[in-house]
């Protein structure tokens, strides 16, 4: 299975903080990256897919680049409603693998 | 517009069985895959396995080999996961995820369900 590894864990911030999280893979997945965000009694959301393209609806303060191993979510201007845990998803082969989250919290 | 409903919380004792249902609401899937993950307490989500139901085909992960079935109930638009032999680590929150690309079981997850809470405690 490929491994993805997401730091950092934990991000503390302020709301209007940029925030960016990193994505790495365990070997090259080209472009197969998306990102969610999720919250305790939601569904989670998709927010970024083929590592940066902007799912409909979702703000244009998310923004995710990289391709090959590493990969970056960012968040220009943190709102009060960004504080969630979020998840990078390879779909590269046949058996998806998550990061292992990164809890954005405030400050 | 379809929505993922998912089946309410399920309490099972070790070694049992529990059933957990998706099922689309304002619409269908038959075409796109519907993947089953989960969300333990401290870890990170885990794929669980998934069904493309109009091509009646499945692919689990190599950790639930043998012990997890998916299966689809086209004249209800429902998906069914059953996890067998359950033990404690099985304690988790189970989503059902509706795959973007009809007829492929590769794709980012665009649609999930709000998660059911499956409880294995003796």
């Amino acid at each position: 299975d490929i491994q993805m590894t997401q730091s950092p864990s934990t991000l503390s911030a302020s709301v209007g903080d940029r925030a960016t999280i990193t994505c790495r893979a365990s070997q090259s997945i080209d472009k197969y990256l998306a990102w969610y965000q999720c919250k305790p009694g939601e569904a989670p959301k998709l927010l970024i897919y083929k590592a940066s393209t902007l799912e409909s609806g979702i703000p244009s303060r998310f923004s995710g680049s990289g391709s090959g191993t590493e990969f970056t979510l960012t968040i220009s201007s943190l709102q009060p409603d960004d504080f969630a845990t979020y998840y990078c998803q390879q779909y590269n082969d046949y058996s998806p693998t998550f990061g292992g989250g990164t809890k954005v919290e405030i400050k | 517009q379809v929505q993922l409903v998912q089946s309410g919380a399920e309490v099972a004792k070790p070694g049992s069985s529990v059933r957990v249902s998706c099922k689309a609401s304002g619409g269908t899937f038959t075409t796109y895959a519907i993947n089953w993950l989960r969300l333990a307490p401290g870890q990170g989500l885990e794929w669980v396995g998934v069904t493309i139901p109009i091509l009646n085909t499945v692919n689990y992960a190599d950790t639930f080999q043998g012990r997890v079935t998916i299966t689809t109930d086209q004249s209800t638009n429902t998906v069914y996961m059953v996890l067998t032999n359950l033990r404690s680590e099985d304690t988790a929150l189970y989503y059902c995820a509706r795959g973007a690309t009809a007829y492929s079981d590769t794709s980012w997850l665009d649609l999930w369900g709000r998660g059911t809470l499956v409880a294995v405690s003796s």
